[in-house]
C-alpha cells in the first residue's frame, strides 16, 4: 500500500484496549470537525463528526471530544480491534467557507 | 451502492502529456472536490465545485483544470503534467453545495507518477 505519511506518529495498542487519538486543529473560526480513517490503498472513510456547539458525540464504539478552548479534538475507540488498524486524521471546516483543513494523521497499530 | 469512483486507479505518464482523471458519484451530491495527498502533508484541495458549471480554486490549483458539465462527473485535467504533480489524488463529494459543514465522501484514489 502507499505511504500516506512517511513519519506519522504511531499509536500501538493491545487488542481489546481503548485507543485515544488526538488532533490539534488550527483555526478558531472552524465550526465543524470530522474524523476519517484511511486504510492502506483506500480512500479516507468517514467515522464521526461534531459541530462546535457540542463537546462530545458518540457513535458505535467511537467517541469524539471537542475542546474549543485549546483547539483540541480527540477520537476514542473502545475495545480496539485488528480491523481498526489504519491512519486516522481529523479535518476542520472553517465556518462560512468551503475550506477544509486536514491533519496529517496518526497511525494506529493494534497488537494481537 | 452509494459511492465515488475514480479512473484510472494507477497511472504512469511522461512530462507534458495531457491526461484526465475521471470522477463520478451516484449520490446526487451537489458538491464535488479534488485533493492531492503527499507524504507528511494533509490532504490539500485542488479545485471544488458547488454545482453544475460552478467551480473554484482550492489551495493548490496550479497546473490543474476541472469542469463540471454534469452533476455526477467532475474530471481533473492535467494539461501538461510535471514531476511535481506525482501524487495520490482523491475525489470527494458531499450532499449540498452551500457553505455548511458536511462530511465529504471520498473515492478510492488515483496514484499518478509523472516521469
Amino acid at each position: 500500500g502507499e505511504n500516506v505519511g512517511l513519519h506519522l506518529p504511531t499509536l500501538s495498542v493491545q487488542e481489546g484496549d481503548n485507543s485515544i487519538i488526538n488532533c490539534a486543529y488550527s483555526n478558531s473560526a472552524s465550526d465543524y470537525f470530522i474524523w476519517y480513517k484511511q486504510e492502506s490503498g483506500k480512500g479516507p472513510q468517514f467515522i464521526i463528526d461534531i459541530r462546535s456547539n457540542m463537546d462530545k458525540r458518540q457513535g458505535q464504539r467511537v467517541t469524539v471530544l471537542l475542546n474549543k478552548t485549546v483547539k483540541h479534538l480527540s477520537l476514542q475507540i473502545a475495545a480496539t480491534q485488528p480491523g481498526d488498524s489504519a491512519v486516522y486524521f481529523c479535518a476542520e471546516n472553517i465556518a462560512g467557507t468551503y475550506k477544509y483543513i486536514f491533519g496529517t494523521g496518526t497511525r494506529l497499530k493494534v497488537l494481537a | 451502492e452509494a459511492q465515488v469512483t475514480q479512473n484510472p486507479r494507477y497511472l504512469i505518464t511522461v512530462t507534458g502529456k495531457k491526461l484526465t482523471v475521471t470522477c463520478s458519484q451516484n449520490m446526487n451530491h451537489e458538491y464535488m472536490s479534488w485533493y492531492r495527498q503527499d507524504p507528511g502533508l494533509g490532504l490539500r484541495q485542488i479545485y471544488y465545485s458547488m454545482n453544475v458549471e460552478v467551480t473554484d480554486k482550492g489551495d493548490v490549483p496550479e497546473g490543474y483544470k476541472v469542469s463540471r458539465k454534469e452533476k455526477r462527473n467532475f474530471p481533473l485535467i492535467l494539461e501538461s503534467p510535471s514531476p511535481n504533480q506525482t501524487s495520490l489524488y482523491f475525489c470527494a463529494s458531499r450532499l449540498t453545495g452551500g457553505v455548511v459543514g458536511e462530511t465529504q465522501y471520498f473515492g478510492p484514489g488515483t496514484r499518478l507518477l509523472v516521469l
